[in-house]
């Protein structure tokens, strides 16, 4: 069975600009959560999502919204970037009540 | 809100040699206690979990931790250390959020092999 993808695995983004990152969970599961990962640092929650409705929010600026479809993928949007939102970000997957997560590979984010 | 704390943030070992690396966490219900293991430019992989029951949990690749709620604590340990184990180890514990759970992660420990 397929893990968590994400995509794309890198990209780099100018400050002010906006970015929409991927992630297609693992078949059955119905949660999506997005994380940051600043360098040298461990990963920071940023959303919950169980059937296309927010389970929770993090410490993140307005600017961070995510949305899940139907079939359970998850987009995750940053808009008016700064240099700041330069990270790893990366997308986890669970079963519903479950507290285990499955993370993918993550999508690397460069703002220049 | 549940913090975890890693101490030390590298970890140099010999090849062969005990590896331990440090965990302890805050929670003001019983925690579920992750340890994750992130190669460079990879995602986290879970070496293990405690949730309930065996405070001995044992994990993929030898490794195991021990749940010891008086001290508040939940160590990794591998009894030999083998040149593939070198990788950034993350402990983690769950937390309730809105309507959810989240994860609470510690900053992290660079562990590094030595031949």
């Amino acid at each position: 069975d397929a893990g968590v993808t994400q995509s794309p695995t890198h990209l780099i983004k100018t400050r002010g600009q906006q970015v929409t990152l991927r992630c297609s969970p693992i078949s059955g599961h119905k949660s999506v959560s997005w994380y940051q990962q600043v360098l040298g640092q461990g990963p920071q929650f940023i959303f919950q999502y169980y059937e296309k409705e927010e389970r929770g929010r993090g410490n993140f600026p307005d600017r961070f919204s995510a949305r899940q479809f139907p079939n359970y993928s998850s987009e995750l949007n940053v808009n008016a970037l700064l240099l700041g939102d330069s990270a790893l970000y990366l997308c986890a997957s669970s079963l519903e009540g479950a507290t285990e997560a499955f993370f993918g590979q993550g999508t690397r984010l460069t703002v220049v | 809100a549940q913090s975890v704390t890693q101490l030390g943030s590298h970890v140099s070992v010999s090849e062969g040699a005990l590896v331990l690396l440090r965990c302890n966490y805050s929670s003001s219900v019983p925690p579920y206690l992750f340890w994750y293991v992130q190669y460079p430019n990879q995602g986290l992989q879970l070496l293990l979990k405690y949730t309930t029951g065996a405070t001995l949990v044992k994990g993929i690749n030898g490794f195991e931790a021990e749940f010891k709620k008086s001290e508040t604590s939940f160590h990794l340990t591998k009894p030999s250390a083998h040149m593939s184990d070198a990788a950034e180890y993350f402990c983690a514990v769950s937390e309730k959020v809105e309507y959810g759970n989240k994860l609470v992660f510690g900053a992290g420990t660079i562990l590094r092999v030595k031949s």
